[in-house]
This record gives C-alpha cells, structure tokens and sequence, in this order.
C-alpha cells in the first residue's frame, strides 16, 4: 500500500502474475478517484478511473475496485508484464474538486 | 499529436537567479496546472490556471510566480531559487475539474 515515508513501498511481482496495488484515501467527501502509472524519467500517464456510485471498473488487463466503507481503493493488474514496472498512485478528488490530492506511490517491480 | 509538453527538460541553477519553466499543450485545455514532485510527497500543487488570466494559489506557492497570457502557455518562474525549490516540476492540463494530462517533467537542481 502507499506510505508517506520517504522510500516508496515496493511490490515485487513474477511476470505472467497478477499485481494489486493499494491506496487507503483520506475524505470519506472525495467521489471521483485516478489511477495513475509513472514510469522512471516520466510523467504521470492516466490508467483508468473511477467514481464513487461505482464498486469496481475494468480496463484492458486493470481492474479499480472502491470500498467507500473503508476509504480503500485498490488497482489490478492482470498477467503483470515487464512494461508494468512503475511507480503507481492514486489520486481523489473530493465533490468541489476544488483541491485533488495525490498518494505517494507504491513501486511495482516485475521480475522476468 | 505534440499533447503537453515542458521545457527545458533539465535545469541546473544557482540558489539567488531567476529561472523560468516552460509549459504549453496543443489541446486547448482550459484548466492548467504546475506541481512539484519531491521524495516522501505526492505530487503537490504550486498553482493553477482555469482559464487565460486567471491564475490561482495551490498548496506550496511562495517563491513562485506564474502568468496565463494564452490559453496554450502556462509558464512558472522562480523569482529567487532557493535550494529547497530543487525538484521535479510537472505541468498538466485538463478540459474540466478531472482527469489531467501530465507533461514529461522538468529536473530542476538549484546549486
């Protein structure tokens, strides 16, 4: 899951696996949530999102699912591939949208 | 299909000069943003932009001033760097309150 520490969590995950990431949100206000991907020198890229009158959302090979009971969102990546290895955060946007706040990240890691 | 791009890519400065960061997208977005990415944070907003001439404080403003002259710029300036402004900065845009489009980041070391 994500840390504010200073060295990003890190996931470790054998190619051809699947990956869930985690992110545990703060305002239980917040009804729109992103995922996104950055890869190393990179900047952010959007990977899919979701809103909160939804439990769950399928992309190509990710999957979002949201459980407003416990602020928790989490990311699911399907046959993790090495073009996966990124950093990976979330961000929610509360119903203003006045101010979006970004997790910190965890780092996947796909081992060949 | 240039999209958002930034520059320049890497910037080494001295603490006390004048630096300014460039941002411009192709997508006529209204809304444009400028954050910093530091170890330990999420991404946390310098300042902001709705439309051309308008502009407002995000989370971490003091040391930075930006201008929105056209739709398609959005420059940040560092008036006097400090060396707790070394960095990477990223601008974005998007059409709404949503989604947003990152830049590929500029490397920004203040000596």
């Amino acid at each position: 899951g994500e840390s504010v520490g200073l060295h990003l969590p890190t996931l470790s995950v054998q190619e051809g696996d699947n990956s869930i990431i985690n992110c545990a949100y703060s305002n239980s206000a917040s009804d729109y949530f992103i995922w996104y991907k950055q890869e190393s020198g990179k900047g952010p890229q959007f990977i899919i999102d979701i809103r909160s009158n939804m439990d769950k959302r399928q992309g190509q090979r990710v999957t979002v699912l949201l459980n407003k009971t416990v602020k928790h969102l989490s990311l699911q990546i399907a046959a993790t591939q090495p073009g996966d290895s990124a950093v990976y955060f979330c961000a929610e946007f509360p119903r203003d949208r006045q101010k979006v706040t970004f997790g910190t990240g965890t780092k996947l890691q796909v081992i060949p | 299909d240039a999209g958002i791009t930034q520059s320049p890519r890497y910037k080494i400065t001295e603490t006390g000069r004048q630096v300014t960061l460039m941002c411009h997208q192709t997508w006529s977005h209204s809304y444009m943003f400028w954050y910093r990415q530091d170890l330990g944070h999420g991404l946390r907003l310098i300042y902001y932009s709705a439309a051309a001439d308008i502009t407002d404080k995000g989370e971490v403003p003091d040391g930075y001033v930006v201008s929105r002259s056209k739709t398609e710029n959005f420059p940040l300036t560092l008036e006097s760097a400090t060396r707790s402004q070394t960095s990477v900065y990223f601008c974005a845009s998007s059409s709404g309150k949503e989604t947003q489009y990152f830049g590929p980041g500029t490397r920004l070391l203040v000596l």
